[in-house]
C-alpha cells in the first residue's frame, strides 16, 4: 500500500530536549516536505527536499533542521524545542514537481507535538 | 498582509446546496493553484489542480481561478454530508512549483 509514515504519533516532550521526528515513504518519490499546522494560520512549510542530500527552507525554517540522506526517509530534527514549536506536523511527498505541472503530494497521518 | 487569505468559516449548509469557497492573494507570480480537503485527525489530501487562469471541473467539483482578481474558488454542487471537511486552497509560483503556500482554511459541515 502506498503510503506516508510518521512516527510518533503523539509526543509530550520538555523545553529544550531534543526530540526527531520520523518520515518514510514507500512511492520512490523524489519530492518531500516538512509542514506545521496551527489554528488560523493553515499549514506553513518548514523545509522541502527535492532529492536525496539536497534540501531548501520553506517559510518557517526556524528552530528545525532536516537531512535526506536516503530517498524514501525525511526526518524532522527539533534540536532544542520550545513551547512555539507545539504544533500539529506533516509530512508529504510526491513525485518532483515540474514547471507546468503539480504533481499529487501524499500526506502522513499527522505528528501533534506539545512542548512544556 | 499573508499571501493567500481564507475565510476560516465554519460555513454550515443543508444538504444538497451549492457551496462556494474562496482564497485571494497578493503575489501575482502564483501560477499553480490548489485545493486540498482535510478530514479531522487526516492529512490533507488533493482535491483539484489548475495550472494559471480558467475553470477546471471534475465531477461535482469546478475550481475557478481569476487572476485578474487574485482570486479562486472552488464550488461543490449537490453537496453531501461527506463533503464536510476543512477546504484548504493552497497555490506556488513558476519559479518554485515545491515551495507551496495555504490558506489557514474553511470548516464546511453539511447538515442532513
Amino acid at each position: 500500500e502506498a503510503q506516508v509514515t510518521q512516527n510518533p504519533r503523539y509526543l509530550i516532550t520538555v523545553t529544550g530536549k531534543k526530540l526527531t521526528v520520523t518520515c518514510s515513504q514507500n512511492m520512490n518519490h523524489e519530492y518531500m516536505s516538512w509542514y506545521r499546522q496551527d489554528p488560523g494560520l493553515g499549514l506553513r512549510q518548514i523545509y522541502y527536499s527535492m532529492n536525496v542530500e539536497v534540501t531548501d527552507k520553506g517559510d518557517v525554517p526556524e528552530g528545525y533542521k532536516v537531512s535526506r540522506k536516503e530517498k524514501r526517509n525525511f526526518p524532522l530534527i527539533l534540536e532544542s524545542p520550545s513551547p512555539n514549536q507545539t504544533s500539529l506536523y506533516f509530512c508529504a511527498s510526491s513525485f518532483l514537481p515540474l514547471p507546468g505541472s503539480q504533481e499529487t503530494q501524499y500526506f502522513g497521518p499527522g505528528t501533534r507535538l506539545l512542548v512544556l | 498582509q499573508k499571501e493567500v487569505e481564507q475565510d476560516p468559516g465554519p460555513l454550515s449548509v443543508p444538504e444538497g446546496a451549492i457551496v462556494s469557497l474562496n482564497c485571494t492573494y497578493s503575489n501575482s507570480a502564483f501560477q499553480y493553484f490548489m485545493w486540498y480537503r482535510q478530514y479531522s485527525r487526516k492529512g490533507p489530501e488533493l482535491l483539484m489542480y489548475t495550472y494559471s487562469s480558467g475553470n477546471k471541473e471534475d465531477g461535482r467539483f469546478t475550481a475557478q481561478v481569476d487572476k485578474s482578481s487574485k482570486y479562486i474558488s472552488l464550488f461543490i454542487r449537490d453537496s453531501q454530508p461527506s463533503d464536510s471537511a476543512t477546504y484548504l486552497c493552497a497555490m506556488s509560483d513558476r519559479y518554485s512549483a515545491s515551495k507551496i503556500i495555504f490558506g489557514s482554511g474553511t470548516r464546511l459541515s453539511i447538515r442532513p
